[in-house]
């Protein structure tokens, strides 16, 4: 199996700061990662596929980059509405893995 | 934003079956997989499996495995998650979901869970 590892785990920031979350897949899997937005009690919603594709109707702040190992979401400034919880996940392979999850809280 | 819709049994006894159904998760084509994920409270997502709504190809979590099937209904456009001999560890909310290939490059296809149901959740209780 593809080990996904996100870090950091939570991340406190302020409305307008930017934000990177990073990812690191345990082996190769080409740009085959996506990112995902979850808040409470409410399913994930893709924001960006094949690793720095936006997703229709996300906004533009939100960039994903990487490719091989090693990727990363960044938010460039960050809003009310953003504060959640991100996951990671590969799509190169099954089983699909997803990283632990960095939630991202108000400071 | 589009959802799928899920519907099932939320409360289980220890060693029952789970049964979960999702609505229009795809279409007759290659192109889509129907996946579900689980997420035990507090916790992350766990992928449980996923078929392919053109072939009825399935891929399972090895964790899981032995005691799940997926199935897919073209008649009725529906996919089925059954997982035997459930216990408390199997609590969680259940998502249904559906990955689609969103970009061919060079003959190769990304795919992501674009669109998700609104979960169920399960309990597992004696």
């Amino acid at each position: 199996d593809i080990q996904m590892t996100q870090s950091p785990s939570s991340l406190s920031a302020s409305v307008g700061d930017r934000v990177t979350i990073t990812c690191r897949a345990s082996q190769s899997i080409s740009s085959s990662l996506n990112w995902y937005q979850q808040k409470p009690g409410k399913a994930p919603k893709l924001l960006i596929y094949a690793s720095s594709n936006l997703q229709s109707g996300v906004p533009s702040r939100f960039t994903g980059s990487g490719s091989g190992t090693d990727f990363s979401l960044t938010i460039s400034s960050l809003q009310a509405e953003d504060f959640a919880t991100y996951y990671c996940q590969q799509s190169y392979s099954t089983p699909r893995t997803f990283g632990q999850g960095t939630k991202l809280e108000i400071k | 934003q589009v959802q799928l819709q899920q519907w099932g049994a939320g409360l289980l006894k220890p060693s029952e079956t789970l049964s979960l159904t999702c609505d229009v998760c795809g279409e007759s084509s290659s192109d889509y997989y129907c996946n579900w994920i689980r997420q035990p409270p507090g916790k992350g997502l766990e992928w449980i499996g996923e078929i392919n709504h053109e072939s009825g190809s399935t891929n399972y979590n090895p964790s899981l495995k032995s005691r799940v099937t997926i199935s897919v209904d073209r008649s009725n456009n529906q996919i089925s998650l059954n997982l035997t001999s459930v216990t408390a560890a199997d609590a969680a909310v259940y998502y249904c979901a559906r990955a689609q290939a969103l970009i061919a490059v060079a003959f190769y296809h990304y795919y992501a869970m674009d669109v998700w149901g609104q979960g169920t959740t399960v309990t597992v209780s004696s």
